[in-house]
């Protein structure tokens, strides 16, 4: 079975500090791939990053990062000097190769107060 | 280049009507996949269509159907409304030959909000 838990479920920081987002997976197959979406308030996910299972790098996109462990099955998300822009629900979900059903965390909602 | 379009975006129905979402995709994006997002349940996947063809389905009732046109828009409806069925109903765009076969980049559209009283 699959399963994307988002443990955190609303998260407030003040501009400038940093935040990660935790992520925590679970999925029999050897094969998959994960991402994190973002859903501002206009209500549409906009793609934020895909990580496949063989892929352990860490990786950094401006203030974006992700920490992908196999051995804890984590794939958190840390923003680095928060912006007010950043405030919205962010979503993490799973798929495995060959089944065609993204599976979503329940989504983490990030505050950033000015 | 247009972005995933669904309309209409927001609408109200009472229980036991039937209602009809359409969504627009990127144009060249032949992989259509919908999905049902509430504040109990989340976001879940209803079904994904490629070429016409539905390949894929979640785990809903057989009152929400789906197709897709020769233009890959897309329709989806939801028969004999339930108040369960008041969500933001997402669709999403791929241009791969299926939704998650080649990088699992969903471009998704802003949402069609339906409030069933």
């Amino acid at each position: 079975a699959q399963k994307v838990t988002q443990a955190q479920t609303e998260i407030s920081v003040v501009e400038k500090e940093d935040v990660t987002l935790d992520c925590v997976y679970e999925t029999r197959d050897t094969t998959y791939y994960l991402f994190w979406y973002k859903q501002p308030p206009s209500g549409e996910l906009v793609f934020l990053i895909r990580r496949n299972s063989f892929d352990e790098q860490n990786e950094i996109s401006g203030r974006y990062s992700w920490n992908f462990q196999k051995s804890t099955s984590s794939f958190n998300f840390t923003i680095t000097a928060s912006q007010v822009v950043d405030s919205a629900v962010y979503f993490c979900a799973l798929i495995q190769t060959g089944a065609n059903n993204l599976f979503f965390g329940t989504g983490t909602r990030l505050t950033v107060i000015p | 280049k247009a972005g995933v379009t669904q309309t209409p975006r927001y609408l109200i129905k009472t229980r036991g009507q039937q209602v009809t979402l359409s969504c627009s995709p990127i144009s060249g994006h032949r992989s259509v996949s919908w999905y049902q997002q509430t504040p109990g349940q989340g976001l879940q996947f209803l079904f994904e269509y490629f070429s016409e063809t539905q390949r894929n389905k979640g785990n809903f009732p057989g009152r929400f159907s789906g197709r897709q046109f020769s233009n890959s828009r897309s329709e989806m409806n939801v028969s004999t409304l339930e108040l369960g069925d008041s969500a933001l109903y997402l669709c999403a765009s791929s241009s791969g030959a299926g939704a998650f076969s080649n990088t699992g980049e969903l471009f998704f559209g802003e949402g069609s909000r339906l409030t069933v009283l």
